[in-house]
């Protein structure tokens, strides 16, 4: 059991709408990296936050934003939803610095319609 | 930039035999490379990881190897059961950039009793 919640589990949406995805961390973790992963494709990062900063992104656009809470729980926001968004989105927690083994939840699946 | 490129095909062996899979990638080696297990539904889970100056990793009845001449990493299940069926990711862990985990597409694995 990792111990990484993600909400909701699932999501349907439309196009231009806003959306919020959740994440607690596993105990003790505090490194947060926010991953999304098309329909037979592998995980793709999106950004990555270190105790509440953000400490690297993938090749996303800034629609595509993130927070880290002091108990370093995370949100990741996506505005102007497009078709393409629809995927599994999925979070992962490591402990220590950001290069340790990563956790990951079980993911949102998101459909964009 | 960087690419990685795992088996397309599904592997298909019977219960019993060693399972390989190939991760091959472009460009320069990573500090870090491992390996997950996907399965449907489901965030990744970590299995092994092994560093670039290390030719081979051993966990149970899982083996990895890291070439960085040939930029290749083979992943091995030996005694393959069907409970091995899922798919495997490998994912490369960039030092120059912050730790974040660059995954390939990923194989899936089915073992037949």
């Amino acid at each position: 059991e990792t111990g990484v919640t993600q909400s909701p589990t699932h999501l349907i949406k439309t196009r231009g709408q806003q959306v919020t995805l959740r994440c607690s961390s596993q105990s003790g973790h505090n490194t947060v990296s926010w991953y999304q992963q098309a329909l037979g494709q592998g995980p793709q990062f999106i950004f990555q936050y270190y105790r509440e900063e953000e400490n690297g992104r993938g090749n996303f656009p800034p629609r595509f934003s993130g927070l880290q809470f002091p108990n370093y729980s995370s949100e990741l926001n996506v505005n102007a939803l497009e078709l393409d968004d629809s995927a599994l989105y999925l979070c992962a927690s490591s402990s220590r610095g950001p290069r340790e083994t990563q956790y990951f939840g079980p993911g949102t699946r998101l459909l964009v319609l | 930039s960087q690419k990685i490129e795992q088996n397309s095909e599904a592997l298909n062996i019977q219960e019993g035999k060693t399972a390989t899979l190939t991760c091959n990638y472009t460009n320069y080696s990573p500090a870090y490379l491992q390996w997950y297990r996907q399965d449907p539904g489901r965030g990744p889970v970590f299995l092994l990881l092994i560093r670039e100056n290390e030719k081979e990793k051993r966990k149970e009845r899982l083996k990895v190897t890291f070439d960085t001449t040939l930029k290749q990493s083979l992943f091995h299940i030996t005694a393959s059961q069907p409970a091995d069926s899922a798919t495997y990711l490998c994912a490369l862990d960039m030092e120059s950039q912050g730790g974040k985990l660059i995954f390939g597409q990923g194989t899936e694995l089915s073992v037949k009793p």
